[in-house]
């Protein structure tokens, strides 16, 4: 069975662009997270789906970043205009359900904003 | 107030030393979940282990072991013989039964085993 896919791999952009990326989570998989990986710490929750309803964006941020999960399955994550402190790897996750049980990530999207 | 904190940022071992991960984590909640993820440099988050708040038993996946300890607040991970594939930043997470999945992870431990 194929796990989380995410791309692009790694995006090198000029700040102030807009940049997307892309996942598509385990079969079957009701809940989606997207993380934010700066170098040298764990993860950080961005958002957080339950089918195609956002139910935890508090870490959001709003002004610049948007993401929706069409018909529950795939998701896009999108920051408009990207600044230099956007540099960091975003990780998109997946779980049966939320509460507990464990999530399985993809390989990631490492960004760097010049 | 929720918080995973791994002491030790780095550690380097020879191949076939056993190395302790520590994890100490912070909460108010009785139901709460424990994890560990191996993240190698290829960038992947690997799930290895699963605790609820309510389960103490230590547990034994081949050269794997963890020791979960509510009254010292650490669930410790044991790699027993370690291997040059076992290089990899280690990761400790809580999640809390109530905020859906949400992983609050610890600053990880970047193992390196030498042959």
């Amino acid at each position: 069975e194929a796990g989380v896919v995410q791309s692009p791999r790694y995006k090198i952009i000029e700040k102030k662009q807009p940049v997307a990326f892309w996942c598509n989570p385990i079969s079957g998989h009701n809940t989606l997270y997207w993380y934010r990986q700066n170098l040298g710490q764990g993860p950080e929750l961005l958002i957080r789906y339950e089918n195609e309803e956002a139910v935890d964006d508090s870490q959001l941020p709003k002004d610049r970043f948007s993401a929706e999960r069409l018909k529950g399955v795939d998701s896009t994550l999108k920051i408009q205009p990207a600044e230099l402190g956007d540099s960091a790897v975003y990780l998109c996750a997946s779980s049966v359900t939320g509460g507990g049980t464990e999530a399985f990530f993809g390989q990631g999207t490492r960004l760097t904003v010049v | 107030a929720q918080k995973v904190t791994q002491a030790q940022t780095e550690i380097s071992v020879v191949e076939k030393e056993d190395v302790t991960l520590d994890c100490v984590y912070e909460t108010r909640d009785t139901t709460y979940y424990l994890f560990w993820y191996k993240q190698p440099p290829s960038g992947e988050l690997v799930f290895l282990i699963r605790r609820n708040s309510f389960d103490e038993q230590n547990e034994i996946s081949g050269r794997y072991s963890w020791n979960f300890q509510k009254s010292t607040s650490s669930f410790n991970f044991t790699i027993t013989a370690s291997q040059v594939v076992d290089s990899a930043v280690y990761f400790c997470a809580l999640s809390h039964y109530n905020q859906g999945g949400k992983l609050i992870f610890g600053q990880g431990t970047e193992l390196s085993v030498k042959p």
